[in-house]
């Protein structure tokens, strides 16, 4: 019953250092999702994938990338972190079938960058 | 384009009821609420089909006026674990993605 597995739970960086937050669901779900959470700010979306092979920006994708590693793992890349990307990540996959999106999240992953 | 939640927050007794709403500016297919417990990831609730249904868990509820574009959950007889932040996600098909409200803090008081 492990559902939305992501890693690590917290990451401290410095400006421009890289990392990859990992999120893998045992699901069997065909849609994955990556939000950053900020106070006062609820859930953005960063970057989704609708399908294996495919991946889509959401409202705030900059200085992000990801990658559809296979059906079961979506990853969250950040190249060269900045301060503005200290938050809180949330990993979400979609039940299949459902037609409506709803969504299982993953624990979470809190980065401070500083 | 984000929902707009109200209230930002609420504070009630053991026992009390309370409205939080929801309410979008584009024609919406279907509205999620959500509970995230401090610390913790977001929970699913329930949701609202374009149809204008009211549905309901345990004590908690809530209604789709589809020609408002506006959602309501309804937490009657509040007890102490519905403490949380209250989140709506907003669903035009064909976006094929959820956009959050920015959430109602709710705090329940012994």
């Amino acid at each position: 019953n492990a559902g939305v597995t992501q890693t690590p739970k917290f990451q401290v960086l410095k400006t421009g250092q890289s990392m990859t937050l990992q999120c893998a669901q045992d699901m069997n779900h065909n849609s994955m999702y990556w939000y950053r959470q900020d106070p006062g700010m609820g859930l953005r979306l960063i970057y989704y994938s609708a399908s294996e092979g495919t991946t889509d920006k959401g409202e705030v994708p900059n200085g992000y990338n990801v990658s559809r590693l296979n059906k079961r793992e979506f990853s969250l890349r950040l190249e060269s972190a900045a301060p503005s990307q200290t938050s809180v990540y949330f990993c979400a996959s979609t039940t299949p079938g459902s037609g409506a999106n709803v969504l299982t999240f993953g624990a979470g992953s809190r980065l401070t960058v500083l | 384009q984000q929902p707009v939640q109200s209230p930002q927050a609420v504070i009630l007794r053991e026992g009390e009821d309370a409205v939080i709403n929801c309410s979008s500016s584009k024609a919406l297919y279907s509205v999620h609420w959500y509970r995230q417990k401090h610390g913790e990831a977001p929970v699913f609730l329930m949701i609202l089909l374009k149809g204008g249904e009211q549905k309901g868990h345990d004590k908690i509820s809530a209604s789709f006026n589809e020609k408002k574009q506006q959602s309501s959950l309804y937490l009657t007889a509040s007890q102490l674990s519905y403490s949380g932040t209250y989140f709506c996600g907003t669903d035009r098909r064909s976006a094929r993605q959820l956009t959050f409200g920015s959430g109602t803090q709710l705090t329940v008081l012994p």
